[in-house]
Order: C-alpha cells, then structure tokens, then sequence
C-alpha cells in the first residue's frame, strides 16, 4: 500500500524568507503523481503543484518548486519570497493507478510579519 | 458559481441521528470521491464512484454508507452518527479522459460535529 509522510506538524518562518517543506512517500508503482495541496483558513483545497514520476525535471509553480528525488522517494517544496498569504495547511500527496488520492499528514505553515 | 458545492457547510448534531452530506456538481464529471480530514491524519478517502453504477469502499469506509443519485450528485450517510465522526468532510470530482492521470477537484467541506 501506498503511504506518504509529512514530518514537519509546524513551520515557521518571517515573511520573504525561503522554506522547504519535506515529504517522503512510499509506493511500489513505477508511474505515478506526486502534489502539494494548499489548505487556507477558509478550509479549500488548492492544488500548488505536481510532478509526474517520469519526469526528471523538478516542476516549478511561480514562487512554488519541488525538489524530486525519486530513488530517496522525497518530494519537499520550496516555497520562495514567502508572502502572508502563504500561511495554510500544505498537504503532499500521491496518486496512481485507480485515481486515488493518499495523502500526508500535513504541515501548518505560518508566515510571519 | 462554484463547480463543486457541499451542503450544509457546517452540521451539529447528536450521537445516533442519521445524517446525510450532499455534494453537486456542475462540471460534468463523472467521477466524485468522499474524503475525510481529522487533524494530524490528512484526509482519508471514504468512498468513490466512476460512474452511475460503480460504488466502491476507501480506505475508512465503515459507518458510511453512499449514494450516487445522479452522475452530478453523490452524497454521503452516517446511518448512527458517533462522536469519533467528528470532522471535516470533503468531496472531490474528476473527469476521465485518456491521461493517466486526472485532477481532482475539491468542495469547500462540510465541518461535522457529533456530540
């Protein structure tokens, strides 16, 4: 079975620092998806950024970029120029094969003033 | 307009009620999904559908039941709600097309609460 693992409960950092978020998952499917979700106080779930297992190169999302080592099966995001905004609930989570989602624990990001 | 609504947003309710989430849909999807979140666990997949005719268990699926009324429509049951149902409640749909993958897209969540 699929599993993914958030580490981090709790970040925190001052606004228009850089901070990486970890994630390691585990699944024995050679193709498969990898995202980060972004979940603010209003509770929606925003999808960030994914990555597709064959892909070598890293995804990047404006601010948001991955660091993808697949053989160390790590996922982690970077986030840069962090902004107030960027304060939520970060989720990493994977999918292959029957669609469905499997998610991290979740990482409470807090960006200070 | 929102492509994926939940209602109620928010439900109080006691130990042994039936209560029942809906979830709609407008983008013609025809998969949808129940996800749950409790806090230090993510959210947890509960039941799914392809189609219509196609229900299928998740990973927590014991004390829900489901109900795809319609390819828009797909709601979830508590036949007797119990406290450790507390929690945030998501639905999610994705289309099918060729690609091996297909984005899901998530509902606001109905927050649950049992006492």
């Amino acid at each position: 079975a699929q599993t993914v693992t958030q580490s981090q409960p709790e970040m925190s950092v001052q606004e228009a620092e850089t901070v990486t978020l970890s994630c390691t998952y585990d699944t024995s499917e050679s193709n498969y998806y990898l995202f980060w979700y972004k979940q603010p106080p209003s509770r929606q779930m925003i999808l960030v950024i994914r990555q597709e297992a064959y892909k070598q190169q890293n995804a990047t999302e404006n601010r948001f970029s991955v660091n993808f080592q697949k053989a160390a099966k790590s996922f982690s995001l970077k986030i840069s120029d962090s902004q107030l905004g960027d304060t939520a609930m970060y989720f990493c989570a994977l999918i292959q094969g029957a669609q469905k989602l499997v998610f991290g624990q979740g990482t409470r990001l807090t960006i200070n003033p | 307009d929102a492509d994926v609504t939940q209602t109620p947003r928010n439900r109080i309710t006691k130990t042994g009620k039936r209560i029942m989430l809906e979830c709609s849909q407008t983008k013609g999807h025809d998969r949808m999904y129940w996800y749950r979140q409790d806090p230090g666990l993510g959210l947890r997949l509960i039941y799914y559908s392809f189609d219509v005719k196609d229900i299928n268990k998740g990973e927590i699926s014991d004390g829900y039941s489901v109900s795809r009324q319609a390819q828009a429509k797909f709601s979830l049951s508590l036949e007797s709600a119990i406290p450790n149902q507390t929690a945030l409640y998501f639905c999610a749909t994705s289309d099918i097309t060729g690609a091996s993958y297909n984005e899901q897209f998530f509902g606001p969540g109905t927050r649950l609460t049992v006492l």
